[in-house]
Order: structure tokens, then sequence, then C-alpha cells
């Protein structure tokens, strides 16, 4: 079966410090890869989305980046974190053989930026 | 992709059937109605989705309405595990648009 890792849980971190999330994915092969973003008390914004390695398609422009350095692994990155980057990031994949909006989501990650 | 609308909270004994109702009057043709949930300071998980057919799964089931206008998610032993924000969406199947947005759902409480 398929499983999705995000890691860390939690992290606090200093406004201006760099920012480094992971997201894995098991058991699967060529998985669509998301990135979302669910600030408190707001909805799920979609950050970036990836249907291949090297392949980052993203949706709103800010200080984060996306990478894809293989095929299950998708990398969330910021040089330098605002107050505004705080929030709930969420990793979620889809199989290229399933419906459009069935994704799947990992445990997320809960930034706190100080 | 069409509006959709849901009672912001429910209750339901643990156990006992729920059934969260969606209404979705604007949708069109090729729009497929979506569920997902989200248990407090979790990730969203997804359970159903289906374009006019009735449709099951090992989690819940899905019973469209004949005109499509709105639909009623089936959880058919509530567990106290099963409280979640239920979130109903109704979402084009074709373009190139992947992103999933919730509105603000059902609370639907399982009580013991």
């Amino acid at each position: 079966s398929q499983t999705i890792h995000q890691w860390p849980a939690t992290l606090v971190q200093p406004v201006g410090s760099p920012l480094s999330l992971e997201c894995t994915v098991e058991g699967t092969s060529n998985p669509n890869l998301y990135w979302y973003r669910q600030a408190a008390g707001r909805g799920l914004q979609l950050l970036f989305y990836s249907v291949g390695i090297g392949q980052i398609s993203s949706e709103v422009p800010q200080n984060l980046s996306a990478s894809r350095p293989q095929d299950r692994q998708f990398i969330l990155s910021s040089k330098k974190l605002l107050l505004s980057d705080s929030g709930f990031y969420l990793c979620a994949w889809r199989s290229i053989l399933a419906a459009r909006y069935e994704q799947y989501f990992g445990p997320g990650t809960r930034l706190t930026v100080t | 992709d069409a509006k959709t609308t849901q009672p912001p909270s429910m209750d339901c004994a643990e156990g006992r059937a729920a059934n969260l109702p969606c209404n979705h009057s604007t949708i069109s043709g090729n729009e497929y109605v979506y569920w997902y949930r989200q248990i407090h300071s979790q990730g969203p998980q997804y359970i159903i989705h289906g374009l006019k057919n009735n449709e099951t799964n090992e989690m819940a089931s899905l019973i469209i309405t004949e005109d499509r206008k709105s639909s009623t998610l089936i959880l058919p032993h509530a567990t106290l595990r099963d409280t979640a924000v239920y979130y109903c969406i109704a979402l084009n199947s074709g373009g190139s648009n992947y992103k999933l947005t919730f509105g603000k759902g059902t609370l639907l409480t399982v009580n013991p």
C-alpha cells in the first residue's frame, strides 16, 4: 500500500531563517505531488504541484520554492521566512491512474514563524 | 466549479449511520462530487467521489440525486474516530487545474 511521510511534524523558526520541509511517498511510481498550506482560520491553498522529476508548477508567487529531486521526494524551501509563512503545510500525492482530485495527504508540518 | 452548501454542524450517535447532505444546484454535467474529511490537526482525507451513479467504498457511500443537484454522504456505522469536518466539493474533470479548495464543510460530532 502507499504511504506518505512528512517531516518534521512541528517547527518553530525565527523570521529570516531558512526552511526545508521534506515529503516522501512509498508504494507508488511517478505520482503527482502537491504542496498545500492551510493557514489558521483559512482554507486550503495550493502552493506547488509536480507531475515529474524536476517539473514544478507554482500556484502562488511568494518566497517559497519547491523541488523534486527524486520521483517520490518533494521538498519545500525558503531562504528567508516571513511571519506570514506560518501555517499547516501539507504534502499530497495522486496516482496518475486515479481521478484528478483523488489526492492523499500526509500528516502535515505545523510551522510557526516567530 | 459549482458552489456547494453544507450544514455547519451535525451530531450522530456512535454505531448509527451518519448522513451528511450537500447541495450543489448549479453543478454542470462534467463536474464530479468529491468528499473529503479533516480530523482535527491532521491532513485532509479523501473519502469518495462520483458523477451521477451512487458509489460505495470501504469508507462510505455516496448517493447523488437523479437531477444531480444534491448528494448525501453516508457513513454506515459511525465511530468516535469519524468526528471531523466533512467537505463536499464539485470539481470539473477537465482542464489543467489540480487545485483542491475546501469550503466551510460540516463538523460531524459522533457522540458515545
